[in-house]
Formats: C-alpha cells, sequence, structure tokens
C-alpha cells in the first residue's frame, strides 16, 4: 500500500538550532515529491519538487534531499518566523498524490 | 488578483442548512481539486475536474456535491452535514497533462458544523 509518513509530528527549536525533518514513503514508481509550508489559517504554499534519488534542493534556510525511501528537509540557523507545518507528498505511478500528516515546527527566540 | 481565492473564509451551520463554498483561480490552470483538512490528519482528497472531467474519492458522503462551472470556478455544495464534516477545507488548482505540476492552494474554508 502506498503511503508517506512524516516525523517527527512536532519540533521546538531554539533559534539557530538547526534540524532535519523527515519524510519516509513506500510507493510504487516515484514521479515526484512535494514539499510544503503552511501557516495557521493558510493554504499550504509550495517549497520544493524532488524526481530521483540523489537529487537536493535549496531556498534560503531550507534544503531538501531526496533518497530511494524518504527525504528530509534540513533546517540551517532557523529563525521564528520559519515556524509552521511543513507538509510531504509524494506523487505515484497512477499520478496520486499521496500526502502525509506533516510536521509543526516551532522556533523559539 | 491573482493565485487562488476562497469564500468565505470561516462558515458555521448547522446539520440541517444548505450552503455553498466558492473558489476560484486566477493562473490558467485547467484542473481544480478539494481537500479536506483535519487536525493532524493527511490531506484528505475529496474530488478533481481535470479538463472538465470529474473524479472523485468514493468514501466521501453524497451531502458533499461538487460543480464546476468552467476551468476558473469551482464549487462545494453542502447539506444535511454532520459534526465530524467540521474541518478546513481547502481548494487547489494545477495545470494538468504535465503529472508533476504542484497544486497551489487558497486559504480554506474553516467550517463548523454545530
Amino acid at each position: 500500500e502506498d503511503q508517506v509518513t512524516q516525523s517527527p509530528e512536532a519540533l521546538r527549536l531554539q533559534e539557530g538550532e538547526s534540524s532535519s525533518l523527515n519524510c519516509s514513503y513506500t510507493v510504487s514508481g516515484l514521479r515526484g515529491l512535494f514539499w510544503y509550508r503552511q501557516d495557521p489559517g493558510k493554504g499550504p504554499e509550495f517549497l520544493f519538487t524532488l524526481y530521483s534519488a540523489g537529487e537536493e534542493k535549496e531556498k534560503e534556510r531550507l534544503k531538501a534531499t531526496l533518497t530511494k525511501k524518504e527525504s528530509f528537509l534540513h533546517i540551517t540557523a532557523p529563525k521564528p518566523e520559519d515556524s509552521a507545518t511543513y507538509l510531504c507528498a509524494v506523487r505515484a505511478s497512477n499520478y496520486q498524490l499521496i500526502w502525509g500528516a506533516g510536521t509543526k515546527l516551532i522556533i523559539k527566540p | 488578483e491573482t493565485g487562488v481565492t476562497q469564500t468565505p473564509r470561516h462558515l458555521v451551520m448547522g446539520m440541517t442548512n444548505k450552503k455553498s463554498l466558492k473558489c476560484e483561480q486566477h493562473l490558467g490552470h485547467n484542473a481544480m481539486y478539494w481537500y479536506k483538512q483535519s487536525a493532524k490528519k493527511p490531506l484528505e482528497l475529496m474530488f478533481v475536474y481535470s479538463l472538465e472531467e470529474r473524479v472523485e474519492n468514493n468514501s466521501v458522503p453524497s451531502r458533499f456535491s461538487p460543480e464546476c462551472p468552467n476551468s476558473s470556478h469551482l464549487f462545494l455544495h453542502l447539506h444535511t452535514l454532520q459534526p465530524e464534516d467540521s474541518a478546513l477545507y481547502l481548494c487547489a488548482s494545477t495545470k494538468s497533462g504535465t503529472g508533476d505540476s504542484p497544486l497551489h492552494f487558497g486559504n480554506g474554508t474553516r467550517l463548523t458544523v454545530t
């Protein structure tokens, strides 16, 4: 069964404390892995798409990486404005999009 | 106005009411989606309209009824809802046919069923 699991469910960090969020997946025929950011009271906002193992993408303090089984979202020296829920989704070979439940990230000043 | 716009932002309705959610996209996309978001759960796909063809999740109750009059507008008609239908309802759009185009979301309608 196709599945996406995100961990941890919640993560509290001090400002400047780097860490990583995990997105593990089992899917038949990966056609893309997507990362989104969701702020309270808003819809998800697209961050990255990764297509193949070994691929990396960066945006400001965020770097997303991909292996055959999981993706990591690395956050370097985070700031309070990075606080949000981060969602991962995987597109399978049948084009179905499978979502994880998200990781709520809280950055304390 | 650009992007994906949803109205209303908040809705409180009784179980016997009938209401509609509206979504409009200004991105030139040709596929539109309704998702349900409940706390600590993955996004649940309800309906997809792609090139005016409708695809639905068979587990969605018939008290939810979608309508897509054109590629820019999407509605979700609600009637005789249950308290467990309280959630954030998100509309999204994308360019269909590419398979890897990301979804663009509106800010959702927060629905409370009393």
